[in-house]
């Protein structure tokens, strides 16, 4: 069965705190992806990658950045974590393009 | 870029009734239009997909259609049971160098009651 595992379900991080959100993936994608979830709002990209190290900006990476070391791993990072990045983040990973897009369960991060 | 509008943001149904779901797209490169289901507690996943070589698609209870000309495709449901009840996306991709690039509407709860 496909997995892709996000590190925790839940965090709760204080204002400034460098935030990390791991995704691993075993189905040996070349694509991974980061999205947040807000209510009324969708999906929305923050960050792609389509090889190791390489990284693409989504439509809102403004106070994320992203590592792709590996090709099985892709991590999120908050510099200085907000509360308006209080949010579900939902990994997710494809072969190519106009494939399936596999989905991790998502991290429900609190910034108090 | 993409921008994937989607209504009605919720919807509520009788158990054996139908539910259509709508999207409209703006990017006439796009080429692919994938609905996902997320049930409470998980990720999305995948429910059905169509290429824009094709007008409808079928499966079991659950069927979309594509309107290229018109740039809008839909999500019908017949029959539905409780377990439909869920958040449904749906999404479009132009595909090319997006790498696979997936815009998502704004979801619909869809709520069906025994």
């Amino acid at each position: 069965d496909v997995k892709v595992t996000q590190s925790s379900r839940y965090l709760v991080k204080r204002t400034g705190e460098k935030v990390f959100l791991e995704c691993v993936q075993d189905m040996d994608h070349e694509n991974m992806f980061w999205y947040r979830q807000d209510p009324g709002l969708g999906l929305r990209l923050i960050y792609f990658s389509y090889d190791v190290k390489m990284k693409e900006k989504g439509d809102i990476p403004e106070g994320y950045s992203v590592s792709r070391e590996k090709k099985e791993r892709f991590s999120l990072i908050l510099e200085s974590a907000s509360t308006n990045q209080t949010s579900m983040y939902l990994c997710a990973s494809w072969r190519r393009e106009n494939t399936e897009a596999f989905f991790g369960q998502g991290t429900r991060l609190t910034v108090v | 870029g993409e921008n994937v509008e989607q209504h009605p943001s919720t919807l509520s149904v009788q158990e054996g009734d139908s539910a259509v779901i709508k999207c409209t797209y703006s990017d006439s490169a796009s080429n692919y239009f994938p609905w996902y289901k997320q049930e409470l507690g998980k990720g999305p996943q995948l429910i059905i997909d169509i290429r824009s070589n094709v007008g409808e698609k079928k499966d079991q209870r659950i069927a979309v259609t594509l309107n290229k000309t018109a740039k809008h495709f839909s999500l019908h449901i017949t029959e539905t049971q409780p377990e439909d009840s869920a958040v449904y996306f749906c999404a479009a991709n132009a595909g090319g160098t997006s790498y696979g690039k997936l815009t998502f509407g704004q979801g619909t709860i869809l709520t069906v009651h025994p």
